[in-house]
């Protein structure tokens, strides 16, 4: 059974990079896209970004500016860079599996979520 | 804002059907998935389309669409279903992923 596993610094001051990363256990890594999505506090789901095993990305066109996601094939890993973070950029962050279903992307698997937080 | 637009919350007697409905332009073209979220937890992958279901999610769950709008049906609600329900699609421009605005539903 796949699993995500996602770590990365949970407290930042304003400016600085928010970096996550993800480990895919349990499974293949190519075939699939890897996603990142965040949740601010007491609110819904924003879609960041994702990226598949090739390195092929496709970014949420409010955040691309500030937001590489990049992947080590070599252990499975897929990250997150966020720059010049605010405290709009507060929020619990999750890494998912995408799949192709129906003309659409389906997030069948999610990690746990780190919560970030970006105070001065 | 949210290309996805959802009831902010519904309310459901035990064993009684909810609707829950997400509406958008980019729903005449892609079909919809829904997540449930419970308090604390990761959204977990309920359905997509008309019966797409992963092992795991009772077919008491099921998801229709027509025109702009996407529904996830739940039929005879129990109180474990109370949650946060989101559904996603592409956005209009039918090249990213969008979430929509979320419902609670709450089973008395």
């Amino acid at each position: 059974q796949v699993q995500l596993q996602q770590w990365g610094a949970g407290l930042l001051k304003p400016s600085e990079t928010l970096s996550l990363t993800c480990a895919v256990y349990g499974g293949s890594f190519s075939g699939y896209f890897w996603s990142w999505i965040r949740q601010p506090p007491g609110k819904g789901l924003e879609w960041i970004g994702e990226i598949n095993h090739s390195g092929s990305t496709n970014y949420n066109p409010s955040l691309k500016s500030r937001v590489p996601i990049s992947v080590d094939t070599s252990k499975n890993h897929f990250s997150l860079r966020l720059s010049s973070v605010t405290a709009a950029d507060t929020a619990v962050y999750y890494c998912a599996r995408g799949i192709e279903g129906l003309g659409n992307r389906i997030f069948d698997v999610w990690g746990r979520g780190t919560t970030v937080t970006v105070s001065s | 804002s949210s290309e996805l637009t959802q009831d902010p919350a519904v309310s459901v007697a035990l064993g009684q059907t909810v609707r829950i409905t997400c509406q958008g332009d980019s729903l005449r073209s892609y079909y919809a998935s829904w997540y449930q979220q419970k308090p604390g937890q990761a959204p977990i992958f309920v359905i997509s389309g008309k019966n797409n279901r992963p092992s795991g999610i009772p077919d008491r769950f099921s998801g229709s669409s027509s025109g702009n709008t996407a529904s996830l049906t739940i039929t005879g609600a129990q109180a474990e279903d109370e949650a946060d329900y989101y559904c996603n699609s592409r956005d209009s421009s039918g090249n990213h992923y969008v979430f929509g605005t979320g419902t609670k539903v709450t089973v008395l």
